[in-house]
């Protein structure tokens, strides 16, 4: 069965700080990923994936993560904080082919501090 | 193109009573997916479905909740004789028929049962 791990419930960075949010998984074969965003009381917006090719990926609103297989994680990086990216980001993996479902992490509040 | 619906966005139910919440996909969407987010816990895959079939309902407890997605209309998942712990935000996602295996999900229905 799936898992995924993301470590510490809570962030705060400063504005113009280095975000990073861990994600580790475990699969018995390297899964889809995902990264998605959640605004308060809002639904799920897909922030990036990695299904195939480069390990490095980049998403929606500067953010990149990259894929180590060798350490089964996804870390969801972004070089400088916006007061806007304060909300929950949950990591997430389902089966390589078919639709299949995603399994989550429990979530990481990111705060950014003025 | 509209987005993932979801009606009603806010539902209170007293214990013992149905709910009913519906999930609209995105056009050209034929697959659907329910997820329950609990306080404090990441989103938890309940069922997978298809036009008029269930793929998928691992998730799904074992009484009092159903689904469906009849071949026109929007998809449905029931709770009958709700308690205090069905209470929740309930995410309804869509994908595809092929292709990258990208759920896109709809703003919830957050359920509160008195």
């Amino acid at each position: 069965a799936q898992s995924v791990t993301q470590l510490g419930s809570h962030v705060s960075v400063s504005e113009g700080a280095l975000v990073l949010l861990r994600c580790n998984y475990s699969s018995s074969v390297p899964p889809y990923l995902f990264w998605y965003v959640q605004y308060p009381n809002q639904g799920l917006q897909l922030l990036l994936k990695y299904t195939t090719g480069a390990t490095l990926v980049k998403g929606i609103n500067g953010f990149e993560a990259e894929f180590k297989k060798s350490e089964t994680s996804f870390h969801l990086t972004k070089p400088s904080a916006h007061m806007s990216d304060a909300a929950e980001y949950f990591c997430a993996v389902s089966d390589r082919g078919a639709n299949s479902k995603l399994t989550f992490g429990k979530g990481i509040t990111l705060s950014v501090r003025p | 193109n509209a987005g993932v619906m979801q009606n009603p966005r806010h539902l209170v139910r007293r214990r013992g009573q149905e709910a009913r919440l519906r999930c609209s996909p995105m056009k050209g969407h034929s697959h659907v997916y329910w997820y329950r987010q609990l306080p404090e816990e990441g989103l938890k895959f309940m069922v997978y479905l298809q036009k008029e079939n269930i793929i998928d309902e691992s998730g799904m407890p074992k009484e009092r909740f159903s689904a469906e997605f009849p071949k026109e209309g929007p998809s449905i998942l029931r709770i009958q004789q709700v308690v205090r712990g069905d209470s929740a935000a309930y995410f309804c996602a869509s994908s595809p028929p092929r292709g990258m295996q990208t759920q896109y999900f709809g703003p919830g229905t957050r359920l509160l049962v008195l």
